[in-house]
Order: structure tokens, then C-alpha cells, then sequence
């Protein structure tokens, strides 16, 4: 069975770009988590998205968004990259339940120059 | 508000020998519990979780965490270390109110043949 994916592994821009991360999880997982591990700063929730809604969010600003699609993929948008966005930028996903295990993805490497 | 610590930065400890990298938790609640690890450059992998029952949960990899309801504590243990385990190591405590799952800063364990 395959696990969760991710792409691109890694993805290099500029300040004031826009980046988008892409994530498809496991089959048959509607919950699709991201996190950011940036460093210093440990592994910082970002968004939860299930059966197509936005269902929570962590405490970054708007310019983080993103969506989940009909096929329970998601994709991750930032705007207006700033230099601290420089991070991994972890997907995971799982059934949905409370007591159910995230599964993650390898993670996109992001670099802002 | 849910949190986890992971009050070693790094733990050194030869091939063969018990490993345990220590976590300690507060939950307001039934605490659900994770371990995950994490090899350069990749994402996490899940090695086992407490949700309720035996307070030895086993995992992969031949690991196993002790919950311990009055040290509020879940610490990973392996009975004989491989090199291979070299890696960071994350506590986590899912909050049941969000969803997401709330990481310690991780220990970084190193076997030494």
C-alpha cells in the first residue's frame, strides 16, 4: 500500500513569491494534516483539512492556505514568501478518527532566498 | 492546554545496551500518546501509540513505550540499541479538541558501535 506523497521534494524561491506544496494520502484517509518543522522551532501545526473542509488552523497568518480536493488530496499555498518560510513542510494523513495513528509523507524542502 | 517535553536534547548509548529516550505529558483528559522518528532528510515514521489498555504498548522496530499515568510520563524504550536507531526521535500528544497532534522538540539518540 503506499503511503502518503509528496511533491516536490524540494523547492527553491525568492521573497515575495508564491509557493504551492502538493500532498496525496493514503488511500481511504480523508484527513489531511500539514506541518511546518522549521529550524529552531520544532514541528508547528499548520492546517487540518476533512472530507474538503478547512477544519482548523495553527497560528500562522493568512498567507498560509490551502485546500483539499474531491480525490482527498490537498495542496498547500504560501504567499508572499518570507525568508522564515524556509522550512520542511510535512503532509500526513489519517482516517479521521481522534485515536488514529498521522501517517506522514517525506516532506517538501523549502528554501526562500 | 495539551502539551508534551522531551527533557534530553540527545541521549549517547552504546550498540546492545537499553536504550530510553524520556517524555513526559499534560493533558487535561484521556491523553492519547505518539512516538514517531524521524531520519535525515525524511519524514516522520509512527512507531506505536497509548490510546487506552495495557500501559506497554509495543511498536515497530522491536521499540516499546511505558505509559505511566501517575509520573504522567511515556517513555520510548528498546531493550538492545542498534546503530541503526541512530536518529531524532518525537513525543507527541494529540489534542482532541483540533485534531493535530502537539510534538515535543525531540531527542536526538546516538549508538555507538
Amino acid at each position: 500500500e503506499a503511503g502518503v506523497t509528496q511533491s516536490p521534494t524540494h523547492l527553491i524561491k525568492t521573497r515575495g513569491q508564491q509557493a504551492t506544496l502538493r500532498c496525496s494520502p493514503i488511500s481511504g484517509h480523508t484527513s489531511v494534516y500539514w506541518y511546518q518543522q522549521a529550524l529552531g522551532l520544532g514541528l508547528q501545526f499548520l492546517l487540518w483539512y476533512d472530507e474538503g473542509e478547512e477544519r482548523n488552523r495553527g497560528n500562522f497568518p493568512p498567507r498560509f492556505s490551502g485546500r483539499q480536493f474531491p480525490n482527498y488530496s490537498s495542496e498547500l499555498n504560501v504567499n508572499a514568501l518570507e525568508l522564515e518560510d524556509s522550512a520542511l513542510y510535512l503532509c500526513a494523513s489519517s482516517l479521521g478518527y481522534t485515536t488514529d495513528t498521522q501517517y506522514f509523507g517525506p516532506g517538501t524542502r523549502l528554501t526562500v532566498l | 492546554a495539551q502539551s508534551v517535553a522531551q527533557p534530553e536534547d540527545q541521549v549517547n548509548v552504546a550498540e546492545g545496551n537499553p536504550l530510553t529516550v524520556k517524555c513526559t505529558y499534560s493533558v487535561s483528559g484521556n491523553p492519547y500518546l505518539f512516538w514517531y522518528v524521524q531520519y535525515p532528510n525524511r519524514g516522520l515514521q509512527f512507531l506505536l501509540k497509548y490510546i487506552t489498555g495495557d500501559n506497554l504498548v509495543k511498536g515497530s522496530y522491536g521499540f516499546e513505550a511505558e505509559f505511566n499515568k501517575s509520573q504522567t510520563s511515556f517513555h520510548l524504550k528498546k531493550p538492545s540499541a542498534l546503530v541503526s536507531d541512530s536518529a531524532l526521535y518525537f513525543c507527541a500528544v494529540r489534542d482532541i479538541n483540533t485534531d493535530k497532534l502537539i510534538f515535543g522538540t525531540g531527542t536526538r539518540l546516538q549508538v555507538f558501535p
